[in-house]
């Protein structure tokens, strides 16, 4: 069976740009979490979206968003890149939001420059 | 405010030998205690994981320890190879997850 499967697996971007990540959950998997990873520290909560609403957000700045569509994929989307915005994007998904294993993928780099 | 506290932050241990990983956590509204294993250019891959209801779990050479009073939990790899070494997370969760801050493991033949 095919885990979570996140595209691109890397970008290069400049200050101020937009990007846009993807993410396929596992099969099944209703819940999609989004995690900020920056080098030598361990993944920052974005966002849980679970049957298509938000059901969490991080202290992550408005320039952050994301969405979660029908067949449970998802969307993250980050506005006005700064520098600081370099890290590993990882998707995780589970059944459920709460109190199920989470299962990652392995990630977007997205380098800013 | 973090809420998980993980220590050792490196850890060296010769083949064979116990990898011991400690948490500490501070929201004790957490209802799932995770262990993550990470490879360089990986995603973080679940190791083992536990509730507050139970104060061991065991999975082969993986073994957690819960102490819900203290607030702690740990990670022992028993047996510990050179395939161990990777960066282990630990986590607490009442829907999102919070990490510690990881530990890099080093076993050395």
């Amino acid at each position: 069976d095919a885990g979570v499967t996140q595209s691109p697996t890397h970008l290069i971007k400049t200050r101020g740009q937009h990007v846009t990540l993807r993410c396929s959950p596992i099969s099944g998997h209703k819940s999609v979490s989004w995690y900020q990873q920056v080098l030598g520290q361990g993944p920052q909560f974005i966002f849980q979206y679970y049957e298509k609403e938000e059901r969490g957000r991080g202290n992550f700045p408005d320039r952050f968003s994301a969405r979660q569509f029908p067949n449970y994929s998802s969307e993250l989307n980050v506005n006005a890149l700064l520098l600081g915005d370099s890290a590993l994007y990882l998707c995780a998904s589970s059944f459920r939001p709460q109190g199920q294993p989470q299962h990652f993928g392995d990630g977007t780099r997205l380098s800013i420059l | 405010q973090q809420q998980v506290k993980q220590s050792p932050q490196s850890l060296i241990v010769q083949k064979g030998g116990i990898s011991i990983i400690n948490c500490a956590y501070e929201n004790t509204a957490f209802d799932y205690f995770p262990w993550y294993q990470q490879f360089p250019g990986k995603g973080p891959a679940l190791l083992i994981a536990i509730r507050p209801d139970v104060s061991e779990k065991k999975e082969g050479r993986f073994t957690i320890s819960f102490n819900k009073s203290a607030k702690q939990f740990s990670l022992h790899i028993m047996d510990s190879q050179p395939g161990d070494s990777a960066t282990y997370f630990c986590g607490g969760s009442q829907g999102n997850l919070i990490f510690g801050k990881g530990t890099k493991l080093s076993v050395k033949p």
